[in-house]
């Protein structure tokens, strides 16, 4: 079975352009989660969705982090311009309850220039 | 608020070495606590938990005991590998939110 999945594995923008992150959970999971490692510093929970709705969402730094689920299916999280501290590892993690371990993907780096 | 302290890294040892990494924690409640893993190229793994004060987790010869008194969960292994070369990160939650992370620790191991 397949893990979770992100795209792109890596991203280099310039400052104030948009970028669009994709997370494909594992199938059948209603959690999912972003999490954020800037500058290695500790990772930060960003969200966190139940099927397509939006559980918790304390953790999103502001109105530049626009994240989706449409369908509760895949996530996207849009950074609309892109700021330089926005540089670092985006994580996407899913779950198929909301206690049980949460699985991973590899992570998209973002690096804004 | 709730966190995580970790200690700096890099953590250099040779193969076979005794491995310590520290974790600390503050908490107003009675978290769960995780070690989790990344392997060069590869997404976070848990490599272990442990739910309540005095469980011990253990994974792949890795060990972590929840000391409530110290409101600690240090990592260790008896004999690490070169393979163990990683970075850790020691986590807490509670039973339904987020995970909260410390800064992460590397750890290089050399033949």
């Amino acid at each position: 079975e397949a893990g979770v999945t992100q795209f792109p594995s890596h991203s280099v923008i310039e400052k104030g352009q948009t970028v669009t992150l994709r997370c494909d959970p594992i199938s059948g999971h209603d959690n999912l989660y972003w999490y954020r490692r800037v500058m290695g510093k500790e990772i930060k929970f960003l969200l966190h969705f139940v099927k397509e709705s939006k559980q918790d969402e304390s953790g999103m730094p502001n109105n530049r982090f626009l994240a989706e689920r449409t369908g509760g299916t895949y996530s996207t999280l849009k950074v609309q311009p892109a700021e330089l501290e926005d540089s670092g590892v985006y994580f996407c993690a899913s779950s198929q309850v909301i206690s049980s371990e949460a699985f991973f993907g590899q992570g998209t780096r973002l690096t804004v220039v | 608020g709730d966190s995580v302290t970790q200690m700096e890294g890099p953590v250099t040892l040779s193969e076979e070495a005794f491995l310590t990494i520290n974790c600390t924690y503050t908490a107003t409640g009675y978290p769960s606590l995780f070690w989790y893993v990344q392997y060069p190229g590869e997404g976070l793994q848990l490599l272990l938990k442990a739910t309540k004060a005095d469980d011990k987790g253990s994974n792949k010869g890795f060990e972590a005991t929840y000391r409530k008194e110290t409101t600690s969960f240090h990592l260790e292994k008896g004999s690490v590998q070169v393979s163990d070369s990683a970075v850790y990160f020691c986590a807490l939650r509670y039973n339904t939110d987020k995970l909260i992370f410390g800064t992460g620790t590397r750890l290089q191991v050399f033949p």
